[in-house]
């Protein structure tokens, strides 16, 4: 079956541009996460959807960054006033919701950005 | 808070040689454990897990026990191939959330 899906791969912005990255989830995967794997700071957890639940956004690192969740589906995190210090591959990921001490998350292939 | 400290890499091996990548960890409770691997060009995959202390993971002939006396899960395989190379990560997920929290990841290259 489908994986977990990003778009667009790579994205080359200017600073202080917004942007707009987008995941599709595995179908019937309730919850869905968002990292970011950058040279300096590793991979660092970013937000969490919880089925319905209000998401867990402790790990947004300023008030630039957003994401959303419509339809328990798709996901877009977005970035305002894009800065260098954001380049990164940002991951999405996505598990099912069950009663498991742990889900297994599956990972996408990341979305590379580039702030110019 | 949380954090995992793993081995720096890059480590470099001969194809059948041991492998060993120190993994330990920092968190409150009982967290469950994970290696995942990132091959070139890949994605982000699960290697294998252990979800409380002793337990065992393995996968691909490769193994991992959780160690809560000395809070480590460091990461074995017997015998390497070329094929391992790639990018080693640890990560925990505490037992209050279900977020992951990485190491800084380990470079394997295997030589034949």
């Amino acid at each position: 079956g489908a994986g977990v899906s990003q778009s667009p791969s790579n994205k080359v912005t200017e600073k202080g541009k917004d942007v707009e990255l987008r995941c599709d989830p595995i179908s019937g995967h309730t919850a869905l996460y968002w990292y970011r794997q950058s040279l300096g700071q590793g991979l660092e957890f970013l937000i969490y959807f919880q089925g319905n639940s209000a998401p867990d956004k402790s790990g947004l690192p300023s008030d630039r960054f957003s994401a959303e969740r419509t339809g328990g589906s798709v996901s877009t995190l977005t970035i305002q006033r894009t800065q260098q210090e954001d380049s990164a591959v940002y991951l999405c990921a996505s598990s099912v919701l069950g009663l498991a001490a742990y889900n297994e998350q599956f990972f996408g292939p990341g979305t590379r950005l580039t702030v110019l | 808070g949380n954090s995992v400290t793993q081995m720096e890499g890059p480590v470099t091996l001969s194809e059948e040689a041991f492998l060993t990548i120190n993994c330990t960890y920092t968190a409150t409770g009982y967290p469950s454990l994970f290696w995942y691997v990132q091959y070139p060009g890949e994605g982000l995959q699960l290697l294998l897990k252990a979800t409380k202390a002793d337990d065992k993971g393995s996968n691909k002939g490769f193994e991992a026990t959780y160690r809560k006396e000395t809070t480590s899960f460091h990461l074995e395989k017997g015998s390497v191939q070329v094929s391992d190379s790639a990018v080693y990560f640890c990560a925990l997920s505490p037992s209050s959330a279900r977020q992951l929290t990485f190491g800084s990841g380990t470079q394997l290259t295997v030589l034949p």
